[in-house]
């Protein structure tokens, strides 16, 4: 069984560039979140995807998008960086059923995004 | 809006002893979810241990145990034994059903000292 796998783990961008990071779920999860962490903070719920379609969005500008393909993985998309997007981007997948009470979230390991 | 709060930015501990990690949260909902994760150097957010809130006993897995008290919306962790491996950020988080966001707290950065 895989785990939850991310593209790329750095990354360094120009302010006001756009960027893609990308994410592969866990076998058997339909469910993808996106996590923001900021240095010295806990994560901060960006939005889900569940069937391609948004599920649920957390306190971020439009300029934060996403995609969910028929494989479950996933794309987060930042245009018009800011220097405040520097962060840890964080994926988390989950099958969304009753047996995430046994599952919960599986997380990857992040993409390091500074923004310059 | 549920919040989450760690009032331990950072802790030690030395090998083998146990170390008791606090975390508060406030909601008014009746039924939800607690949960202590571990992030090691590696950046992965590792689940330790969940606790159900309708589920009156504490729970535990191995070396680690919870003392959830509901009334006071506490949920600390016991890590027992603690080991070097241990060394990591833990975080409190919260979720009130199955499949919604985790509302984390700002983390606790554990030290295990030889």
């Amino acid at each position: 069984e895989t785990g939850v796998t991310q593209s790329p783990t750095h990354l360094i961008k120009t302010r006001g560039q756009q960027v893609t990071l990308r994410c592969s779920s866990q076998s058997g999860h339909n469910t993808v979140s996106w996590y923001q962490q900021a240095l010295g903070q806990g994560p901060q719920f960006i939005f889900q995807y569940y069937r391609e379609e948004e599920n649920g969005r957390g306190n971020f500008p439009p300029r934060f998008s996403g995609l969910q393909f028929p494989n479950y993985s996933s794309e987060l998309n930042v245009n018009a960086l800011e220097l405040d997007d520097s962060a840890l981007y964080l994926c988390a997948s989950s099958p969304f059923n009753r047996a995430w009470a046994n599952y919960g979230y599986t997380f990857g390991s992040g993409t390091r995004l500074t923004v310059v | 809006a549920q919040t989450v709060t760690q009032s331990q930015p950072e802790m030690s501990v030395q090998e083998a002893e146990t170390v008791t990690l606090s975390c508060t949260y406030d909601t008014s909902e009746n039924n939800y979810y607690l949960f202590w994760y571990k992030q090691p150097p590696s950046r992965q957010m590792i689940l330790v241990i969940r606790q159900e809130a309708y589920k009156q006993q504490n729970a535990t897995e191995n070396r680690f145990s919870v003392n959830f008290q509901k009334a006071a919306k506490s949920f600390s962790l016991k890590i027992s034994d603690s080991q070097l491996g241990d060394t990591a950020m833990y975080f409190c988080a919260f979720m009130f059903s199955g499949n919604t966001p985790l509302v984390f707290g700002k983390g606790t950065r554990l030290s295990v000292i030889a």
